[in-house]
């Protein structure tokens, strides 16, 4: 079945660096994929949709400078947390909608964010 | 009111169990839904996928929607330590590869020896 894989599955940061989450399909092409964060005991909450080749679509709320989506090519998106703060600290999951015209979304296995 | 609710529970049931899962909507486009397994610290695993209303089965695990009632349920047959997890309803209105999800807040159950 499709894979989508995240990397890195953990990482802990100094206050004010940027750390870069890569989110790849293996074995199916995403021209869009979706970032999310998830807090303890809640959802996930859809942060931006990755769009490759153009801008990523930011939800109401989430700062464009401070969480950069770049979407290279149709198997990679990237997000990075830029200065990131301690309050950054989160879990965060990518997605890639299931190929060929279904609706389902396959997840990377996360990551957890931790700023010290 | 948010647009999907679900129970968070902790949900504690004994090995051998049927559970019952549920979630209600409030918007009426929603046609596609799905459940997701998420084990502590790792991505959601789909589990099953329905459109529209009506049941759907797999091995132990049956999903049944509701669409009049704006309300869809996930049963677990025989249920397993193994099955110990956070579960999260999901669904969607739009067809295709572009479509958005609307996630529940999840359920964690914890399937006892």
């Amino acid at each position: 079945g499709a894979v989508v894989s995240q990397h890195p599955s953990r990482v802990i940061c100094k206050s004010g660096t940027s750390v870069k989450i890569e989110c790849r399909s293996l074995d199916f092409q995403a021209t869009t994929m979706f970032w999310y964060r998830q807090f303890p005991k809640q959802s996930l909450m859809l942060m931006a949709t990755s769009n490759e080749g153009s801008k990523a679509t930011y939800e109401q709320g989430v700062e464009k400078d401070k969480f950069l989506i770049n979407h290279a090519s149709l198997t990679l998106s990237t997000l990075t947390v830029t200065s990131a703060h301690p309050e950054d600290s989160s879990f965060y999951i990518c997605s890639a909608p299931a190929p060929r015209g279904r609706t389902e979304a396959f997840f990377g296995q996360g990551t957890r964010l931790t700023v010290v | 009111q948010k647009e999907v609710e679900q129970d968070p529970g902790p949900l504690s049931v004994p090995e051998g169990a049927i559970v019952s899962l549920n979630c209600t909507y409030s918007n009426s486009a929603f046609q596609y839904f799905m459940w997701y397994r998420q084990y502590s610290r790792k991505g959601p695993e789909l589990l099953m996928y329905t459109y529209s209303s009506g049941n759907k089965e797999d091995g132990r695990f049956t999903a049944q929607v509701d669409k009049s009632s704006k309300y869809i349920s996930l049963f677990i047959r025989d249920s397993q330590p193994s099955d110990s997890a956070t579960y999260l309803c999901a669904m969607s209105a739009a067809p295709g590869t572009a479509s958005k999800l609307t996630f529940g807040t999840g359920t964690r159950l914890q399937v006892t020896l």
